[in-house]
């Protein structure tokens, strides 16, 4: 079965810094697809950003970056700059190509101080 | 662009009686759907999910149901609430393998 594993269950960083939450998964599939997603404390849930297994190139959007190493299963987020409101839980994400199932980790919450 | 609808928001309720939580989803059609329960350490616990009118998948053994009774529509329900089924409902959907989820915007559900 497939998991996902989130190492850090928090993580308090200073405002403008860089931060990297770790997330590695378990599967036995070649075609899959991971996601981060933010909940703030509205809880909401966000996408953050979305990684194609089949895509060597890592994904970005603005500040948010992945670094994403199939053979190891590691599926890593990197925020630059970090800013107030990124003050949130993320969770790691994965789904597989060929089901329909897409289970979370338990999530890092994340304190950005001022 | 897919807009997931739940409710209510916030629901108390005594031990043993029932639930029902309905999602209803705009935007798209044949969408999969899922119901997540998040409680404290633990995550995004995935419940059940469905690919299609009267299709669920059920992830985890416990006194909790869905239905699909229509294909923009999904339902959780109980038939006798746990102490144990405290805690923050969410359901999601998204109209195809691999796109992101779209996830509604909770319900609170305190048993007591």
């Amino acid at each position: 079965a497939q998991t996902v594993t989130q190492s850090q269950p928090e993580m308090f960083v200073q405002e403008a810094e860089t931060v990297t939450l770790s997330c590695t998964y378990d599967t036995s599939e070649n075609n899959y697809y991971l996601f981060w997603y933010k909940q703030p404390p509205s809880r909401q849930m966000i996408l953050v950003i979305r990684q194609e297994a089949y895509k060597q190139q890592n994904a970005t959007e603005n500040r948010f970056s992945v670094n994403f190493q199939k053979a190891a299963k590691s599926f890593s987020l990197k925020i630059s700059d970090s800013q107030l409101g990124d003050t949130a839980m993320y969770f790691c994400a994965f789904a597989m190509n060929r089901d329909d199932k897409i289970i979370f980790g338990k999530g890092t919450r994340l304190h950005i101080l001022p | 662009s897919q807009t997931i609808h739940q409710w209510p928001a916030t629901l108390v309720q005594p031990v043993g009686s029932p639930l029902s939580l309905e999602c209803t989803v705009e935007g798209t059609s044949n969408p999969n759907l899922y119901w997540y329960r998040q409680a404290a350490g633990r995550g995004l616990q995935l419940l059940f999910y469905s690919v299609g009118i009267g299709q669920i998948s059920s992830e985890v053994p416990q006194n909790l149901s869905a239905s699909r009774p229509q294909d923009r529509q999904f339902i959780l329900s109980s038939k006798k609430l746990l102490l144990s089924d405290s805690g923050f409902y969410l359901c999601a959907g998204t109209p195809q393998p691999g796109s992101p989820l779209h996830f509604g915007n909770g319900t609170r559900l305190t048993v007591t």
